[in-house]
């Protein structure tokens, strides 16, 4: 069964930085990109950033909104993607999922889903 | 960015009938290898988002066959024959086509 759990989510005040972890199980992680998404309390959803498997460079794109302060990695051999937050603002203030993704697009991409992180931004 | 314009915003259906929701983008989501890469996810009170459907009109494993989706280009519906109680909630087209990938607004589907 896929599994992808994250954690790391809390209270943090502005200009603060917060690691998400996001650990994943139940298939062969090295094989998937994986992204990053995020729904703000009533809101919609929105796109943070992706990575590619280690085996395919595992270079990183991320929200052009976010990319000054928002870096994913991962560790494939901890079956593992991180969301480095920088400088956070309160309008980052979301529930943060992990998503798993695909390296080249063929359709198969966001088919599986974490329970979400919970970010709260405040003083 | 590649806008993605849904309607309407509210769906209040009655149980057993049937329910439509559009899709529009701003430009053709037709990708380069003649794919259109347009996703449909149902986000149920208190859960994640489930992905329903892939590439236009793919259902995924597991989804009811009352759902399905349509459309080519900048034009696509996600159709419910028939809707059931379970299937209150918020639905959300994506487009996987253009970077950055975006959705739409969000149809919040409720039961009169």
């Amino acid at each position: 069964e896929v599994q992808l759990v994250e954690s790391g989510g809390g209270l943090v005040q502005p200009g603060r930085s917060l690691r998400l972890s996001c650990a994943a199980s139940g298939f062969s992680f090295g094989d998937y990109a994986m992204s990053w998404f995020r729904q703000a309390p009533g809101k919609g959803l929105e796109w943070v950033g992706f990575i590619k498997s280690e085996a395919y460079g595992g270079t990183a794109h991320h929200s052009a909104s976010l990319k000054d302060r928002f870096s994913i990695s991962r560790d494939d051999s901890k079956s593992s993607v991180y969301l480095q937050m920088n400088s956070l603002k309160t309008e980052d203030t979301a529930v943060y999922y992990c998503v798993r993704d695909e390296n080249f697009l063929s359709g198969n991409d966001y088919d599986y889903w974490g329970q979400g992180t919970l970010v709260t931004v405040s003083s | 960015d590649v806008v993605m314009t849904q309607s309407p915003l509210s769906l209040p259906v009655t149980l057993g009938q049937p329910a439509s929701i559009s899709c529009r983008s701003s430009q053709s989501l037709v990708y380069s290898d003649g794919d259109t890469y347009l996703n449909w996810f149902q986000q149920r009170p208190g859960q994640s988002p489930r992905r329903l459907i892939h590439k236009v009109s793919n259902r995924d494993s597991g989804v009811p066959d009352r759902f399905s989706g349509s459309g080519s280009g900048t034009d696509f519906t996600l159709k419910i024959s028939r809707v059931e109680a379970e299937d209150v909630g918020v639905y959300y087209c994506m487009q996987s086509t253009h970077w950055p990938k975006t959705f739409g607004q969000g149809t919040k589907v409720e039961i009169k």
